[in-house]
């Protein structure tokens, strides 16, 4: 099964702060199968990104993704209050895995 | 709109099974995954597989594979998670999720709210 490791644990960052999470997978797979997920406490995860690159319906574009291979990176241009969550990668398909997840944290 | 409802909270004894069920409206049973998620307390996501609820095919992640049972009842839109053999480890938050399009094998999209099982002697 492959393997997905986050980094970096938890960021520590300011509003309006661009952010850069990523993601490395332990054996290559098509970027087809590349999510990011964004929860915040006591909620459902929420879809943000899917096929590495494409944001989800009413995600705004400050959001991106980007990578390939065995290297994958969410991408949040200007933080807002309420990006501030945990981020989890997923490789989905036939099997399934995500990160260990990074956590956004307000500095 | 798409909602999933999930089954109440449940308690458990080490060994015991469990079965979660994940009530669907408000779009097609039969034309998109239902995934299966769940979360220890303080932990991360954790994926544990998915069904085809028109075939009723499955797929699991190594670590559940012959602990674990997808099925679904279309005739009232729901879908079943059973996990066996139940131990301490296993008390979690467990989310079922629809996918996110009709093409099969799809991340998980609308969530339900979510079933604590604890397992404890």
């Amino acid at each position: 099964e492959i393997v997905l490791t986050q980094s970096p644990g938890t960021l520590s960052l300011s509003p309006g702060e661009r952010v850069t999470l990523s993601c490395r997978a332990s054996q290559s797979f098509s970027t087809r199968y590349l999510a990011w997920h964004q929860q915040k406490p006591g909620q459902a995860p929420r879809l943000l990104i899917y096929g590495t690159s494409s944001r989800a319906t009413d995600i705004p574009d400050r959001f991106s993704g980007s990578g390939s291979g065995t290297d994958f990176t969410l991408t949040i241009s200007r933080l807002e209050p309420e990006d501030f969550a945990v981020y989890y990668c997923q490789k989905y398909g036939s099997s399934g895995t995500f990160g260990q997840g990074t956590k956004v944290e307000i500095k | 709109q798409v909602q999933l409802v999930q089954s109440g909270a449940e308690v458990k004894k080490p060994g015991a099974s469990v079965k979660v069920s994940c009530k669907a409206s408000g779009y097609i049973f039969t034309n998109y995954d239902i995934n299966w998620v769940r979360q220890a307390p303080g932990q991360g996501l954790e994926w544990m597989g998915w069904m085809d609820p028109r075939s009723g095919n499955t797929g699991f992640a190594q670590n559940f594979q012959g602990r674990v049972t997808m099925t679904k009842n279309t005739s009232i839109t729901t879908a079943y998670m059973e996990l066996s053999s139940l131990r301490s480890e296993d008390t979690a938050v467990y989310y079922c999720a629809r996918g996110l399009s009709i093409a099969g094998r799809q991340p998980p999209r609308h969530w339900g709210q979510g079933t604590l099982v604890t397992v404890s002697s």
